[in-house]
């Protein structure tokens, strides 16, 4: 397995403009995690899904940012309209649920930087 | 509620000499533990994982770490430092009953000397 991956590997873009994020789990693997690392709030969960359904986004900082998993396969975080404030490092994982808690693999993470 | 404290936001030690990463945990239900390894611009690799069986669990690259569930600790230990053993390290913890919600600590540096 080519483990997680996520694309791009880095972002620049302007103020303002919509940024989407992509991640692709581990196949056969059910839950799936965004996190953000900063070098001020360190990892921060965002959001995560279990079976493809949203369980508990309330670490999403605002209405700007919303994630999506339309199959078991893939998932977005789109952050629209982007500010210089969301520069950080976006991590995915996923795991296998019931699979003694332990299974979570990481992508190598997305660097954005908002100018 | 679960929150876990690493308890030393840098350590440096010397090529050859053991290094001790210090976590202490908080948790309402029997929890799971985990370390992971940063190395710079990557991302996060499991070095190990306790999840209720054996008490001293090894992880990869000669890492190991013992949960201590009087002292609520999780410390991770190594005998002799390597120079790629340089990168950030966080302890983690996951309760049963969190839909395998991960709580990160704020991460411990580690620098290695010659």
């Amino acid at each position: 397995d080519a483990g997680v991956i996520q694309s791009p590997r880095h972002e620049v873009t302007e103020m303002g403009q919509e940024v989407t994020l992509r991640c692709k789990p581990i196949s056969g693997h059910n839950s799936l995690f965004w996190y953000r690392q900063t070098m001020m709030r360190g990892l921060e969960l965002l959001i995560y899904f279990n079976n493809n359904v949203p369980i508990d986004d309330s670490g999403m900082p605002e209405d700007r940012f919303s994630a999506k998993m339309p199959n078991a396969s893939f998932s977005t975080l789109k952050i629209q309209p982007s500010e210089p404030r969301d520069s950080a490092v976006y991590f995915c994982a996923s795991s296998l649920m019931g699979q003694g808690m332990g299974g979570y693999t990481f992508g190598s993470g997305t660097r954005l930087t908002v100018v | 509620a679960q929150s876990v404290t690493q308890l030393d936001s840098h350590v440096s030690v010397s090529e050859g000499t053991p290094v001790l990463l210090r976590c202490n945990y908080s948790s309402s239900y029997s929890p799971s533990l985990f370390w992971y390894v940063q190395h710079p611009n990557k991302g996060l690799q499991l070095l190990l994982k306790y999840t209720s069986a054996a008490t001293l669990v090894k992880g990869i690259n000669g890492f190991e770490a013992e949960f201590k569930k009087s002292e609520t600790s999780f410390h991770l230990t190594k005998p002799s430092a390597h120079m790629s053993d340089a990168a950030e390290y966080f302890c983690v913890v996951s309760e049963a009953d969190s839909w395998g919600k991960l709580q990160f600590g704020a991460g411990t540096q580690v620098v290695v000397t010659p």
